[in-house]
């Protein structure tokens, strides 16, 4: 199994419209980061969390990380289609104080946004 | 500032040859690390440089490796290419191996 999953693993809605993507980890999370990436091209840094409750947001999406639970969401508000893409979280895991430049991702959202 | 570039964009080879991709991280930041993309396996980890030293590495055959160069560009070679090869690879900086920023990426095609 994986050790972070990622649902849904596909999304379609309407433009206007709120939506949630969640991320789970099975192991003990030090940083949990969300990437948003165009169809094979680079990632595109979106937000990092550490701390249990921490809750980020930029323009119209909010991140938040659930410690108790391992878990984080990534919520869009009012949708645009610019909004369409690949959403991927990646996984901090750190043993021994450093994880040495390591990321794990899940295995990603696609996010379509009709007009 | 500019961001991470990587060379070249694309590139085709045959099996059994030899491939070097290249990644320039953003200035000052000293941490290089590279993945492979494909459909099948998503982002696995590859390599971490940092300083010229190589600090964590995947779980990857000894066909790919990675070396630092003192101004912290990096580049990664494979060898011996074979079909499963193909992906996009990606290279990330950052200061010191948190908070990566990742590159456009190196679509390689293996035929």
């Amino acid at each position: 199994s994986q050790e972070l999953e990622q649902s849904p693993q596909s999304l379609i809605v309407q433009e206007g419209k709120n939506l949630t993507i969640n991320c789970t980890s099975s192991k003990t999370l030090y940083g949990l980061y969300w990437y948003k990436q165009k169809y094979g091209e680079g990632l595109i840094f979106l937000m990092m969390l550490q701390k249990g409750g921490e809750e980020k947001s930029h323009e119209k999406i909010t991140a938040k990380l659930d410690e108790k639970k391992q878990q984080s969401s990534l919520h869009i508000t009012a949708s645009q289609p610019s909004h369409a893409g690949i959403y991927l979280c990646g996984a901090d895991y750190r043993s021994g104080g450093t994880s040495y430049g390591k990321l794990t991702f899940g295995q990603g959202t696609i996010l379509t946004v009709h007009p | 500032k500019a961001g991470v570039t990587q060379t070249p964009r694309y590139l085709i080879k045959t099996r059994g040859q030899q491939v070097t991709l290249s990644c320039s991280p953003i200035s000052g930041h000293r941490s290089v690390s590279w993945y492979q993309q494909t459909p099948g396996q998503g982002l696995q980890f590859l390599f971490e440089y940092f300083s010229e030293t190589q600090r964590n590495k995947g779980n990857f055959p000894g066909r790919f490796s990675g070396r630092q160069f003192s101004n912290s560009r990096s580049e990664m070679n494979v060898s011996t290419l074979e079909l499963g090869d193909s992906a996009l690879y990606l290279c990330a900086s950052s200061l010191a191996g948190i908070e990566q920023f990742f590159g456009p990426g190196t679509r390689l095609t293996v035929l």
